[in-house]
């Protein structure tokens, strides 16, 4: 099956910073990568994702690469605020169950 | 579009009893999938249903079951509970398959 790797496990940024998550996937079927966002005591919130025919895609700070050949994609947050603090999932499916990374848990220093 | 309900939200139960944890997907989403999360641990997938039928299962004893109905709710139950059941149960939907999935809030459970 899929195997889903989440890298940092922690990040900790100075607020405006950018910030840098990255998730390797294996299964070369898998052509859906979504980005949840799970703040303390809340659900996983859909953030960002991105299918397997986008290199890229952009929404404000937010933004996601993927790069098919090495099997990466990797979350971009640009101007950090203290409210982007959380844990951060990614995640993989060819269409059927979900792969789950570990989570990044992001703090962000005023 | 109302989101994706769970119930109970919060749960205590002994060791040794068995629990029913229900979920509502959003209006037309097809597919619900289950995850157990515990502190510090990711998403550990249990199972996925759609139209009825479970599609796949993850790494869980078999103590953990589920099921669908016509309506797309879905029920998960724990049988002869352990304290290490003890976790927020996230259950979420899609549309249909590998599609945009949804959270619900969870249900909290504790088993003492």
């Amino acid at each position: 099956g899929e195997n889903v790797e989440q890298h940092p496990s922690t990040l900790s940024v100075q607020e405006g910073d950018s910030a840098v998550i990255k998730c390797t996937y294996s299964d070369s079927a898998s052509n859906y990568f979504p980005w949840y966002k799970q703040e303390l005591g809340k659900r996983p919130q859909l953030i960002i994702d991105i299918r397997s025919n986008v290199g890229e895609k952009k929404d404000q700070r937010i933004a996601v690469t993927l790069n098919k050949t090495a099997k990466h994609f990797s979350l971009h947050i640009t101007e950090t605020q203290p409210e982007d603090s959380a844990v951060y999932f990614c995640a993989a499916t060819g269409g059927n169950q979900f792969y789950f990374g570990t989570g990044t848990s992001l703090t962000v220093i005023p | 579009k109302a989101g994706v309900t769970q119930t109970p939200r919060y749960l205590i139960k002994t060791r040794g009893q068995q629990v029913t944890l229900s979920c509502s997907p959003i209006s037309g989403h097809r597919s619900v999938s289950w995850y157990q999360q515990t502190p510090g641990q990711g998403l550990q997938f249990l199972f996925e249903y759609f139209s009825e039928t479970q599609r796949n299962k993850g790494n869980f004893p078999g103590r953990f079951s589920g099921r669908q109905f016509s309506n797309s709710r879905s029920e998960m139950n724990v049988s002869t509970l352990e304290l290490g059941d003890s976790a927020l149960y996230l259950c979420a939907s899609s549309f249909a398959r590998g599609n945009e999935q949804f959270f619900g809030p969870g249900t909290r459970l504790t088993v003492l």
